[in-house]
């Protein structure tokens, strides 16, 4: 079975500093992982997956396949940074020929001005 | 392209009713999955399915189907409402399920 785990639920940092979202998983395969965003009011989108290795927003993550993670990163915290973040990992099912993408319970970033 | 589209987005229904959710997912996009989402449980895999066919299934009750039309169109139906079914319903499009999704804004479905 596939597991994605987000720790916080809630983190605050002040604008500027340093932000980093963890995001640990549980998969037998190579994983597909992303990260997604729900800033208030709006749909759930798509921020980064790993495969593509962009920055997006200023925000980074690596994939660690030894400790299993793939924290979500950013050097200096913005404002409009504030929002929902979720974890998701795309993992194949043998059994229903096919992929399933499943979500950790998802950490709220609030950047204190 | 037009995004993703749901409809309704609001309902609310009494307990023991039956609903239908509608999703239209963005044009060429043949995979369409479900989401439900709580604040107690997060987004959680309801289906998925792909050319009208469904691939695979959350953990949930039968009382929760779906469909999908030629069209990519697809629905999905909730029987015997219960007071817990009340959440965010998402759906979200793919041109095949292994790529990134593309939501759509949700109907929020309330059971009183």
């Amino acid at each position: 079975a596939q597991r994605v785990t987000q720790p916080e639920k809630l983190l605050s940092v002040f604008k500027g500093a340093p932000v980093e979202l963890k995001c640990n998983y549980s998969y037998s395969g190579s994983p597909e992982l992303f990260w997604y965003v729900q800033y208030s009011r709006q749909r759930l989108q798509l921020l980064l997956r790993h495969i593509s290795r962009e920055s997006i927003k200023g925000f980074t993550a690596d994939l660690n396949k030894g400790e299993t993670s793939f924290h979500l990163k950013k050097p200096f915290a913005q404002e409009e940074d504030s929002a929902m973040y979720y974890c998701a990992l795309s993992g194949w099912y043998s059994g229903a020929g096919s992929y399933q993408l499943t979500f950790g319970k998802g950490t709220k970033l609030s950047v204190i001005p | 392209k037009a995004g993703v589209t749901q409809t309704p987005r609001y309902l609310i229904k009494t307990r023991g009713q039956q609903v239908t959710l509608s999703c239209s997912p963005i044009s060429g996009h043949r995979s369409v999955s479900w989401y439900q989402q709580t604040p107690g449980q997060g987004l959680q895999f309801l289906f998925e399915y792909f050319s009208e066919t469904q691939r695979n299934k959350g953990n949930f009750p039968g009382r929760f189907s779906g469909r999908q039309f030629s069209n990519s169109r697809s629905e999905m139906n909730v029987s015997t409402l219960e007071l817990g079914d009340s959440a965010l319903y998402l759906c979200a499009s793919s041109p095949k399920a292994e790529y990134e999704q593309y939501f759509g804004p949700g109907t929020r479905l309330t059971v009183t």
